[in-house]
C-alpha cells in the first residue's frame, strides 16, 4: 500500500491564484481530513469527510473547499489565495476498525506571495 | 469547545535522563493519540489509548491515559538523541455519529542533548 499520498510537495502561488491540493489513500478508509500547520504550531482541521459525498467544515474552513466523489480521493481547493494561507497542508485518513487512528500524508508546503 | 494543552512546549534533556510530557484536555473523551513529527516531515502515529488506565510502551516511550483527570502522559526513559522531535497529543471530539475528528495539542518540541 502507498498509504496516503499528496501532490504537489511544494507550490508557490501568487495572491489571487487558485489551486487544488490532491490527496489519495489506498487503504479503503472512509474518513479523510485536511489540516494546516503553520510554523511552530499544531494542526488545525480545515475540512473532513466521513465518506464519499459527505463533507463538513472543521475549525478553519474559510478560503477552502473540498469534494469527495470517491472513497480514495479528497482534493482541497484554494480559491483566491492569500498570504495567510501560506502553510503546510496535511491530508490524513482513518478507519473505525483501527480506532480512528489517523494516517498522514507527506504534506504540501504552500507559499502565497 | 474541546481544548487540548501540552506542557512543556519546549524541553531540552540530556541523554540518559527521564522526563514526562503532559497532555490535558477539557471535555470527556476516551480516545487519545500520540504522534511524533520530525522537522520538515509528516506525523507518525506512536500510541492509541482507548480507555481509562490504558498504558502502552514502545522502546523508551510509555504513554498512559487517565480519563477521569482528563490527562495523558508520555514518559521518556533514558533519552537518546534519536528521540529528538516534536510530540503531539490529540483527543477525539465528544463522540456523535459522523463526528470522528481530532483536536491536536500545540506540541512539545523535545531536544536531546548529548
Amino acid at each position: 500500500n502507498a498509504g496516503v499520498t499528496q501532490t504537489p510537495k511544494f507550490r508557490i502561488l501568487k495572491i489571487g491564484q487558485s489551486m487544488t491540493l490532491q490527496c489519495a489513500q489506498d487503504m479503503n478508509h472512509n474518513y479523510m481530513y485536511w489540516y494546516r500547520q503553520d510554523p511552530g504550531m499544531g494542526l488545525k482541521l480545515i475540512y473532513y469527510s466521513v465518506g464519499a459525498g459527505i463533507t463538513d467544515k472543521g475549525e478553519v474552513p474559510n478560503g477552502y473547499n473540498v469534494s469527495r466523489s470517491t472513497t480514495e480521493d479528497f482534493p482541497l481547493r484554494l480559491e483566491l489565495a492569500a498570504p495567510s494561507q501560506t502553510s503546510v497542508y496535511f491530508c490524513a485518513s482513518s478507519y473505525e476498525d483501527k480506532a480512528y487512528e489517523q494516517y498522514f500524508g507527506p504534506g504540501t508546503r504552500l507559499t502565497v506571495t | 469547545e474541546l481544548k487540548v494543552e501540552q506542557n512543556p512546549l519546549f524541553l531540552s534533556m540530556q541523554e540518559g535522563k527521564n522526563y514526562t510530557i503532559y497532555c490535558n484536555y477539557s471535555t470527556t473523551s476516551d480516545r487519545l493519540y500520540w504522534y511524533r513529527q520530525d522537522p520538515g516531515k509528516s506525523l507518525e502515529s506512536l500510541f492509541v489509548l482507548l480507555s481509562n488506565g490504558a498504558v502502552k510502551q514502545e522502546g523508551r516511550l510509555m504513554a498512559s491515559l487517565d480519563t477521569k483527570a482528563r490527562l495523558s502522559t508520555l514518559h521518556i526513559t533514558a533519552a537518546v538523541h534519536d528521540l529528538s522531535a516534536t510530540y503531539f497529543c490529540a483527543v477525539d471530539a465528544p463522540r456523535h455519529f459522523g463526528n470522528e475528528k481530532l483536536t491536536f495539542g500545540t506540541g512539545t518540541r523535545l531536544t536531546i542533548i548529548p
